[in-house]
């Protein structure tokens, strides 16, 4: 199995900061990495597709990058709507596998 | 728009068996190419990808489960469902059902908890 690992596991950034959370795959998955985003008793919600992809009616502050083990999601200006737990997940093979999980707060 | 919403026992008896159904409205299960998966999260945890089933009935379990789950669809009542044997406590969890596109998981049910307690 691909193991993913994300870091932080947790983090508190303030209103109109520049949050960054990244993931590493156990090996190369090319550009097959996909971010959710999960409040709390939600189910997660698909983001970013493809690495860099935003999903239909994704907030255009919210982003993607990376290729072959190591990737990275941005959002460009916390809102006090993003306060959740976001998850990276690959779909290079199977079985599908998601990292930890980071957990956003608000300072 | 393609909704998708859990149903079933919310508790189970250790080494019974868990069965859930997913319904989906808004679309034909039929429709397209897409696989039609079970995820499951333990409270406070991640998340943990169990299998999933082609339109076309074809299946796939994630290799740590694989012995004791089946996926199956019934495109008459437009669900699809999940049998999960001998459970134990430690697979107390929310079950998601979810439309995998194949470039992500797009839509998700709202999620069961199903309790293994006796």
């Amino acid at each position: 199995d691909i193991q993913m690992t994300q870091s932080p596991s947790s983090l508190s950034a303030s209103v109109g900061d520049r949050v960054t959370i990244t993931c590493q795959a156990s090996q190369d998955i090319s550009n097959y990495l996909n971010w959710y985003q999960q409040k709390p008793g939600k189910a997660p919600k698909l983001l970013i597709y493809d690495a860099s992809n935003l999903e239909t009616g994704v907030p255009s502050r919210f982003g993607g990058s990376g290729s072959g083990t190591d990737f990275t999601f941005t959002i460009s200006s916390l809102q006090p709507e993003d306060i959740a737990t976001y998850y990276c997940q690959h779909y290079d093979n199977l079985p599908l596998t998601f990292g930890q999980g980071t957990r956003l707060e608000i300072k | 728009q393609v909704q998708l919403q859990e149903s079933g026992p919310g508790l189970v008896e250790p080494s019974q068996t868990l069965s859930l159904t997913c319904s989906v409205s808004g679309g034909s299960i039929s429709s397209g190419s897409y696989y039609w998966s079970w995820i499951r999260q333990p409270a406070g945890k991640g998340l943990e990808w169990i299998g999933r089933i082609h339109t076309s009935g074809s299946t796939n379990y994630n290799p740590s489960l694989k012995s004791r789950v089946t996926i199956s669809l019934d495109t008459s009542k437009n669900q699809f469902s999940l049998k999960l044997s001998s459970v134990t406590a430690a697979e107390t969890a929310v079950y998601y059902c979810a439309r995998d596109s194949l470039y992500g998981l797009d839509v998700w049910g709202q999620g069961t908890t199903v309790t293994v307690s006796s």
